[in-house]
């Protein structure tokens, strides 16, 4: 199977500034890959499909990039509401598989 | 505006079965495919199984394959998954997902909580 490595592990910046997680695969997933934000006690959103597609109701400042095996999700300038865990997710090949998470924390 | 509410979870012995239900609605339902994704502390998110939207196709993890089933009702809205042989690493939160892209988490529930012990 597909094995996503999310960097780095945790995160920490303040408001304002811009975030870029990434998310490595052990394999090509061509451009089939999503990010997705999950809040405590909440199930995950999806912010971006196919890399680079804001889902619906996603505001502008989540911007995903990337193909084949590196990709990056970029926030450019950080709300307090997106300090959360994030993850991605690859529906390249079965079993879809999920990056570990980084978790984005106020600094 | 598109729901999915799971229902069927609770504690159970190592051995035992449990079946979780996921009701539709807000969706032409027979039109999606649909997925079973759990998600536990220590292990993460992991995509347990998919079903076509005309029931022709079902795939499972390699974790629950011979073990779990899932199944659908298209004329009732409502998604299953018979879980058998449970064991404790099976505990999680079970969550029915579905999307306007095929592998792409756009709807989940709430999650349902399973926890397998004696």
């Amino acid at each position: 199977e597909i094995v996503l490595t999310q960097s780095p592990a945790t995160l920490s910046l303040s408001p304002g500034e811009r975030a870029a997680l990434s998310c490595r695969a052990s394999r090509s997933v061509s451009s089939f890959l999503a990010w997705y934000q999950q809040k405590p006690g909440q199930a995950p959103r999806l912010l971006i499909y196919d890399a680079s597609n804001r889902a619906s109701g996603i505001p502008a400042r989540f911007s995903g990039s990337g193909s084949g095996t590196d990709f990056t999700l970029t926030i450019s300038s950080l709300e307090p509401e997106d300090f959360a865990v994030y993850y991605c997710q690859q529906r390249s090949d079965w079993p879809y598989t999920f990056g570990q998470g980084t978790k984005l924390e106020i600094k | 505006e598109v729901q999915l509410v799971e229902s069927g979870g609770g504690l159970v012995q190592p051995g035992g079965s449990l079946r979780l239900s996921c009701a539709a609605s807000g969706f032409t339902f027979s039109s999606y495919w649909m997925h079973w994704v759990r998600q536990t502390p220590g292990k993460g998110l992991v995509w347990v199984s998919r079903i076509s939207s005309d029931v022709s196709t079902t795939n499972y993890a390699g974790s629950v394959k011979g073990r779990f089933t899932i199944s659908r009702d298209n004329a009732r809205n409502t998604l299953f998954l018979q879980m058998n042989s449970l064991r404790a690493e099976d505990t999680a939160v079970y969550y029915c997902v579905t999307g306007s892209i095929v592998g792409a988490g756009g709807y989940w529930g709430q999650g349902a909580l399973v926890t397998v012990s004696s």
